[in-house]
């Protein structure tokens, strides 16, 4: 079982480039969330989707937009990407939605915006 | 204004060694507690939960006490091995309008069990 697979793990891109960081889950759970986490900070929840077609904001959500055509996938795209984007990406799924269910974490993309 | 405080912010221990480490919140309502494993690289994993009813919870060698009078949590780690170097973090499930929940996170606690 694969659980949540997250592309690439790595990815180094210049001001003002655009990217899409890809999510995809076998675990067939409704609810998908991507978090961003720097160092020394707690994890920040940038945007979350309740289901296909529903997607809502997070704590963070300027300069990131996501959508969410299938069950399975969840794409984050940066659009013109800044230093301040530079951090680690997590996507995350749950069987019930934000604290009443565990979060099953993909393994992260470090993304270096230069 | 962090409303999950974690501490120690590090700790180094020797493998075998017993360690707890804290979590203080001030989050109200809650309808949980969770702590998670994050070794390097990698995304976190859940090792416990507990409701605010509960007052301890075991997984392995690792136990978590929650004491919601004083709104503090702490996981014990016995007999540490190499394995067990990673940052513990401490979640927090807040409870809002219509039922909604909001995770909060602690910044965690980074440890490292040297041999």
């Amino acid at each position: 079982n694969a659980g949540v697979t997250q592309t690439p793990k790595f990815r180094i891109l210049k001001i003002g480039q655009s990217m899409t960081l890809q999510c995809t889950q076998d675990m067939n759970h409704n609810y998908m969330y991507w978090y961003r986490q720097d160092p020394g900070m707690g994890l920040k929840l940038i945007y979350y989707s309740v289901g296909a077609g529903i997607t809502d904001k997070g704590e963070v959500p300027n300069g990131y937009n996501v959508s969410r055509s299938t069950t399975e996938d969840f794409p984050l795209r940066l659009e013109l990407a800044a230093p301040s984007q530079t951090s680690v990406y997590f996507c995350a799924s749950s069987y019930l939605l934000g604290g009443a269910g565990e979060l099953f974490f993909g393994e992260g993309s470090r993304l270096t915006v230069l | 204004k962090n409303q999950v405080e974690q501490s120690p912010q590090s700790l180094i221990i020797l493998e075998g060694k017993n360690c707890t480490l804290q979590c203080n919140y001030t989050v109200s309502p809650f309808s949980n507690l969770r702590w998670y494993k994050q070794d390097t690289g990698r995304g976190p994993v859940s090792l416990t939960i507990m409701t605010f009813s509960e007052n301890t919870k075991s997984n392995g060698r690792y136990t978590a006490t929650l004491d919601a009078d004083t709104k503090q949590s702490s996981l014990h780690i016995t007999a540490s091995q190499l394995s067990d170097s990673a940052s513990y973090i401490c979640v927090v499930s807040e409870v809002r309008a219509g039922n909604n929940r909001k995770l909060i996170w602690g910044l965690g606690t980074s440890l490292a069990v040297n041999p």
